[in-house]
């Protein structure tokens, strides 16, 4: 099966602009998540969809970030206006549902640089 | 969240057996323990779970200690492909809609693999 698709692989822009990133994730899977890995730390969970709800948004930094899943497929995240402590690899994951039997599949990420 | 512990970091040798500790002392009756590795540059990957009794698949072993406050990773022989960090997490069933089963992940251990 295709994995979980995420672009751009890698992106560079000044602070107080503004970037989106993108992630398909593997066909059928209802659920999907936002991850933020700063180097040198574990990826911590920005938000969790299930099909086109959210279901846990509560480390998402709501003033600057944002995320939608149109029809419960692809989905989007942005960051608006960066800053420069938003340097990091953002990860998409996906399961078939939110249950613990059910593993999450990683993309390979974005890595985002804030200068 | 239930939180584990684990080394920052262990070595081993090509073909030898691996033996990664991971300590839960105050994991709940319903937190499955799940584990997923990191490769360079990638996202995480899935590599085994379970809830009360040792499970084994083609990637590795899981031995989960009777009273379920400590668990251990065992990958077989050890290829200069396994040397990844390691992250041990507790992943809880869908309680009344609070938790949505999400993956918390910690500092995980680094495994090196000598050849």
């Amino acid at each position: 099966e295709a994995g979980v698709a995420q672009s751009p692989r890698y992106k560079i822009i000044e602070k107080r602009q503004s970037v989106a990133f993108w992630c398909n994730p593997i066909s059928g899977h209802a659920t999907l998540y936002w991850y933020q890995q700063i180097l040198g730390q574990g990826p911590k969970l920005l938000i969790q969809f299930q099909n086109n709800g959210v279901v846990d948004d509560s480390q998402l930094p709501k003033d600057r970030f944002s995320a939608e899943r149109l029809k419960g497929v692809d989905s989007t995240l942005k960051i608006q206006p960066a800053k420069l402590e938003d340097s990091a690899v953002y990860l998409c994951a996906s399961s078939l549902d939110p249950g613990p039997n059910s593993p999450l599949h990683f993309g390979n990420g974005t890595r985002l640089t804030v200068t | 969240d239930a939180k584990t512990t684990q080394p920052n970091s262990m070595e081993s040798n090509e073909e030898e057996p691996v033996h990664l500790p991971c300590n839960h002392s105050t994991i709940s009756g319903t937190d499955y323990i799940h584990w997923y590795r990191q490769l360079p540059s990638q996202g995480p990957e899935y590599v085994i779970h379970g809830l009360t009794s040792n499970v084994n698949n083609r990637m590795a072993s899981l031995a989960i200690a009777e009273d379920r406050k400590s668990s251990t990773l065992i990958l077989h022989r050890a290829t200069l492909r396994d040397a990844a960090v390691y992250y041990c997490i507790l992943r809880d069933v869908l309680a009344g809609g609070t938790s949505y089963g999400k993956l918390t992940f910690g500092q995980g251990t680094i495994l090196t693999v000598h050849p």
